[in-house]
């Protein structure tokens, strides 16, 4: 299995939603990564986890809290978000710091009304 | 100055040409990739680069480090190619480039 897999594609939610999304890899990769890309702008960094611990948060705002269960699922978890969060996220993953590649999911469509 | 710059920022082609976009970058990097995003989708890892030269494909990746420039070359282009190629480079984190916006018409 040379994928990561996010779930869910898309998501709708309201601004007093609780909601989660969900990154998944079996590459062995000790290293994953949350960004967030909006519309023709490249990705943002916002947290990375190596060997399941939170190594850099990029100043990322409350209202999204990453998680980290096992060496090959992460999560993010959004409550209270703006309309100005919407946008794709996109999760990563790495063996060390990206010296043998980056593998990139296909992104969660997020759109907060 | 952003710390990675790509050129062109839009690109137009016409099928079966050939196509070339630029990257420079100005902090000491360990790897520089490209990567290829379609609209609306996910990132797809096309080359990691620390020296000279890779092949796949129609593609063809190149780096310079002391120039600290790297080119991305599509040979024979199809329309199928038209998606937004970005760069980036390992330095601390990723740093990505603003993007190249390539159309290929058929």
């Amino acid at each position: 299995d040379t994928e990561v897999t996010q779930t869910p594609k898309h998501l709708v939610m309201g601004m007093t939603n609780k909601k989660s999304l969900k990154c998944e890899q079996h590459m062995g990769h000790r290293a994953m990564y949350w960004y967030k890309q909006k519309a023709k702008k490249p990705p943002e960094l916002m947290f990375v986890y190596s060997y399941e611990k939170l190594s850099i948060n990029e100043s990322v705002p409350s209202r999204f809290s990453p998680e980290c269960p096992n060496s090959s699922l992460l999560n993010l978890h959004l409550h209270a978000l703006q309309p100005e969060d919407s946008a794709l996220y996109l999760c990563a993953s790495s063996q060390g710091q990206g010296a043998d590649g980056y593998t990139f999911g296909s992104g969660t469509r997020l759109t907060v009304v | 100055k952003n710390e990675v710059e790509q050129s062109p920022q839009n690109l137009t082609a016409q099928e079966g040409e050939f196509i070339t976009i630029n990257c420079s970058y100005s902090v000491g990097i360990s790897a520089l990739h490209w990567l290829q995003q379609h609209p609306g989708g996910g990132i797809v890892s096309l080359f990691m680069l620390s020296s000279g030269k890779k092949k796949h494909g129609r593609l063809i990746a190149t780096i310079n480090i002391q120039e600290k420039h790297s080119s991305l070359h599509i040979t024979a282009s199809h329309p199928r190619d038209s998606a937004v190629y970005i760069c980036a480079v390992n330095g601390n984190k990723l740093v990505f480039g603003a993007g190249t916006i390539l159309r290929v018409k058929s």
